[in-house]
């Protein structure tokens, strides 16, 4: 199963944008990188998800390098309520289901 | 719509008591997760059903860990005579098919054993 190296701590100003990386250098052909966050005390949110080509939605941005081997989440205008773990997730397969192995994430601090 | 519900939200056992932990997932969602969650750590994957299959358990810790959907919506996690290290938050999560679908997750049952 791939893994993923992401920093464990950032901070970043509110209005600016927060670019989060992540590694995952031996990360398969068919394995998708998801993102998700979680908010204390909540329960983990899906962001954002794609195979090798850049995605957009109204959350955030993906960024994932030609060779695959690592991505950037893209914030574009932080605000205090996205202060949370952002998780990079190699989606791992099990018996027909899949399974996500959130390792410990990035603690994303957005301050006024 | 209505998300992923899960009851109790916190829950304090004496150790050598059962504890069970209810997940209610999005009405429609073939696919359920439940996850453990230590203090500063992430979520680590315990059991999955789809439907009322349970395909996978590799994750439980232990045989004092037990899961059921019977019914193929409502599931339960049951844990036997709690120990202090089962102490955790335990989150549930649904999905609306088993490949490639987003998953929605509930708020967690906080569960404390003393």
């Amino acid at each position: 199963d791939a893994k993923t190296t992401q920093p464990p701590s950032m901070d970043c100003a509110e209005g600016r944008a927060a670019n989060l990386p992540c590694n995952h250098s031996t990360i398969s052909g068919n394995e998708y990188v998801y993102w998700y966050r979680q908010i204390h005390s909540q329960g983990p949110q899906y962001i954002i998800h794609g195979l090798k080509n850049n995605e957009t939605n109204e959350m955030a941005s993906l960024i994932i390098t030609e060779d695959r081997k690592s991505s950037t989440l893209i914030l574009p205008h932080a605000t205090l309520r996205d202060t949370a773990v952002y998780y990079c997730i190699v989606r791992v397969a099990t018996n027909s289901g899949y399974a996500l192995n959130f390792g410990k994430g990035t603690s994303l601090l957005v301050t006024p | 719509g209505a998300g992923v519900s899960q009851s109790p939200r916190y829950k304090v056992a004496k150790r050598g008591q059962d504890v069970a932990l209810r997940c209610d997932p999005i009405s429609g969602h073939v696919s359920l997760f439940w996850y453990q969650q230590a203090l500063g750590q992430g979520p680590e994957f315990l059991t999955y059903f789809q439907n009322e299959a349970q395909l996978d358990k590799s994750g439980l810790p232990s045989d004092r860990f037990f899961a059921e959907r019977p019914e193929g919506s409502v599931s339960t996690l049951k844990i036997q005579r709690t120990q202090q290290e089962d102490s955790a938050v335990y989150l549930c999560a649904s999905s609306l098919a088993s490949a490639g679908a987003e998953q929605y997750f509930g708020p967690g049952t906080r569960l404390t054993v003393t």
